[in-house]
C-alpha cells in the first residue's frame, strides 16, 4: 500500500493565483482531512469529509475549497492565494475519524509570494 | 488558552536517559493520540489511547482520564528518537475532529 500521498511536495504560487493540492489513500478510508501547520500553532484542521460527496468545514476553512467525489481522493483548492496561506499543508485519513490511527501524507510546503 | 497543553516545549536529553513528555487538555476528551514528526516532516502515529497504558518497543504512553494527563515516556532515548512529539485529543462532542498540541522538540545527543 502506497498509504497517503500528497503532491506536489513543494509549490509557489503568486498572490491572486488558483492550484490544488492532491491528496489520495488506497486504505479504504472513510474518513479525510486537511491539515495546515504554522510555526509555533498546532496542526489547524481546514477541511475534512467523512465520506464520498461528504464535506465540512474545520477550525481555518477560509480561503479554501475541497470536494470528495471518490473514496480515495480528496483535492484541496486554493482560490485566490493569499501570503496567509503559506504554511505546511498535511493530508490525513483514518478508518474511524478521531477514534481511529491516523495516517498523514507527506506534506506540501507552500509558499505565495 | 489552547485546549491541549504539551510541556515542556523543548528537551535536549543525554543518549540513554529516560524522557518524559506531558500533554494536559482542558475538557472531556474520548480519544488521546501520540504522533511522532520527524525533521523531513512526515507524520506517523505512535499511540492512541483511551484509557490506562500501552508500549511499543522503548515508548510507553499512559492517560488519565480524571486527572486531564496523558505522558508519552521514552525508555533509553536514542538519538534516532529526535523529533517532534505531537499530542492530540478527540474531543467528546467534537464530531470525529482532532485538536492538537504545539508539539515537543526533542533532541537526543550522543
Amino acid at each position: 500500500n502506497a498509504g497517503v500521498t500528497q503532491t506536489p511536495k513543494f509549490q509557489v504560487l503568486k498572490t491572486g493565483q488558483s492550484m490544488t493540492l492532491q491528496c489520495a489513500q488506497d486504505m479504504n478510508h472513510e474518513y479525510m482531512s486537511w491539515y495546515r501547520q504554522d510555526p509555533g500553532m498546532g496542526l489547524r484542521l481546514i477541511h475534512y469529509s467523512v465520506g464520498a460527496g461528504i464535506t465540512d468545514q474545520g477550525e481555518v476553512p477560509n480561503g479554501y475549497n475541497v470536494s470528495r467525489s471518490t473514496t480515495e481522493d480528496f483535492p484541496l483548492r486554493l482560490l485566490s492565494a493569499a501570503p496567509s496561506q503559506t504554511s505546511v499543508y498535511f493530508c490525513a485519513s483514518s478508518y474511524d475519524g478521531g477514534r481511529g490511527e491516523q495516517y498523514f501524507g507527506p506534506g506540501t510546503r507552500l509558499t505565495v509570494t | 488558552k489552547n485546549e491541549v497543553e504539551q510541556s515542556p516545549q523543548n528537551l535536549t536529553a543525554q543518549e540513554g536517559e529516560f524522557i518524559t513528555i506531558n500533554c494536559s487538555y482542558s475538557v472531556g476528551i474520548s480519544a488521546l493520540h501520540w504522533l511522532q514528526q520527524h525533521p523531513g516532516g512526515g507524520i506517523v502515529s505512535l499511540f492512541m489511547l483511551s484509557s490506562g497504558k500501552k508500549k511499543h518497543g522503548r515508548l510507553i504512553a499512559t492517560i488519565n482520564i480524571q486527572e486531564k494527563h496523558s505522558s508519552l515516556h521514552i525508555t533509553a532515548s536514542h538519538p534516532r528518537d529526535s523529533a517532534v512529539y505531537i499530542c492530540a485529543v478527540r474531543l467528546t462532542g467534537g464530531g470525529n475532529k482532532l485538536t492538537f498540541g504545539t508539539g515537543t522538540q526533542l533532541k537526543v545527543e550522543l
